[in-house]
This record gives structure tokens, sequence and C-alpha cells, in this order.
């Protein structure tokens, strides 16, 4: 079975920094791209980030570019997302999400979500 | 980047009734689209990808169509189950992008 198991969430302080942890089994996560998406409370979805299998290809959003680093460590079957200068805005929910097989883009797996709350 | 704008923002609806979604993609997309459920307190639920393809584990009830900026979601026959937040997604380029949702509710 699939899981993906996010940690790392809490309260920080506006430009403060949070190392998120997505902990991946019942794949082979190294075959994979993974993504991160976060929602704000109450809003739609926004994707953050996306690496691919070899870490050779990594996206950012416009509005997180040059704060948060997205990497991964397949022999730890683990994905992650370093956040630094956090924001107000930043407050979300944030969700890992695998990549549909060989389908770039599509989130067939989701995990739980971890919360971020930026507040002073 | 690319917007997606879905209509309607919300939809009330009765068990078995057919209801449709749409979203439009502020330029072309060709069929880089995808359709998500979410319920509250819950991960999205991947239903279509590639604006017509059913997910795996997807009830039939669920269907998609489209391509270049325009595209539906569709439920047959309503199920108490369906009742959730619908959200589209462009996978044409970077940035992905969704669409604000739509919430459907019980009549």
């Amino acid at each position: 079975e699939v899981q993906l198991v996010e940690s790392g969430g809490g309260l920080v302080k506006p430009g403060g920094s949070l190392r998120l942890s997505c902990a991946a089994s019942g794949f082979t996560f190294s075959s994979y791209s993974m993504n991160w998406v976060r929602q704000a409370p109450g809003k739609g979805l926004e994707w953050v980030s996306s690496i691919s299998y070899s870490s050779t290809y990594i996206y950012y959003a416009d509005s997180v570019k040059g704060r948060f680093t997205i990497s991964r460590d397949s022999a730890k079957n683990s994905l992650y997302l370093q956040m630094n200068s956090l924001r107000a805005e930043d407050t979300a929910v944030y969700y890992c999400a695998r990549d549909l097989a060989s389908v770039a883009g599509y989130f067939d797996y989701w995990g739980q979500g971890t919360l971020v709350t930026v507040s002073s | 980047d690319i917007q997606m704008t879905q209509s309607p923002s919300s939809v009330s609806a009765s068990v078995g009734d057919r209801v449709t979604i749409t979203c439009r993609a502020s330029q072309g997309i060709s069929s880089w689209l995808a359709w998500y459920q979410q319920k509250p307190g819950k991960a999205p639920k991947l239903l279509i990808y590639a604006a017509s393809s059913l997910q795996s584990g997807v009830p039939s009830r669920f269907s998609g169509s489209g391509s270049g900026t325009d595209f539906t979601l569709t439920i047959s026959s309503l199920q108490p189950e369906d009742f959730a937040t619908y959200y589209c997604q462009q996978v044409n380029s970077f940035s992905y992008t969704f669409g604000q949702g739509t919430k459907l509710e019980i009549k």
C-alpha cells in the first residue's frame, strides 16, 4: 500500500525557517517524481514545488522561489522541503504528492498533510 | 502563468442528479488537465487525468471531457459520498495551477 506521511509542521515566526519531511513507503520511491502542494486555511490548492525522480529537474512556484528548497533522499525514501524566510502567507497545510507513473503533474497519491503556521 | 477558472463556485444538487462542472484555461493546454475531489479535512483525490482518463478505482459515474481551453467534469448520478469540493488542475506547463474549486452541496 502506498503511503506518504508528512512531518515537521508547526508554529514559526515570520522570517523563520522550517523543514518538512515526507516519508514514502509501498512503492519504489526512486522511480517517481514528487511534489509539494499547499492549501491555506479555507482556501484552494496551490502547487509549490516538484522534483524529478533523479533530482535532475526541480521547479518552484514563483511565490516560493528563492526561499524554499525541495530535495529527496532515495536511500531514506524521503522527500523534503526546506522553507526559509517564512511569511504569514505561507501559512497552510502542506501535502506531499506522488506523480502518476510516467505522467508528470498528475498527483495520484497524497499524504495527510502537515500544518505550517507563520505568526508572531 | 496559466489561470484556471471553474464554474460554478458552488452548486446544490440532490442524490441521483446529473451534475456538470466546467473549467476554463486562460490559454490552450491541449488535454493536460486533471480533476480532483476533496472532502473536508482530507487530502485531494485524483479522479480524472489527461482530461478524460478515469483514474484507477474511481467510479464510472465520473467522466471528463474537453481540450484546448474548455473542460467539463460530469457526475452522471450523484451519490451521497460525492458531496465535496472539486478542483481542476492544468499540467501543461510549470507552474501547475489549480482552479479555485467548486463546492458540491446537498440540496
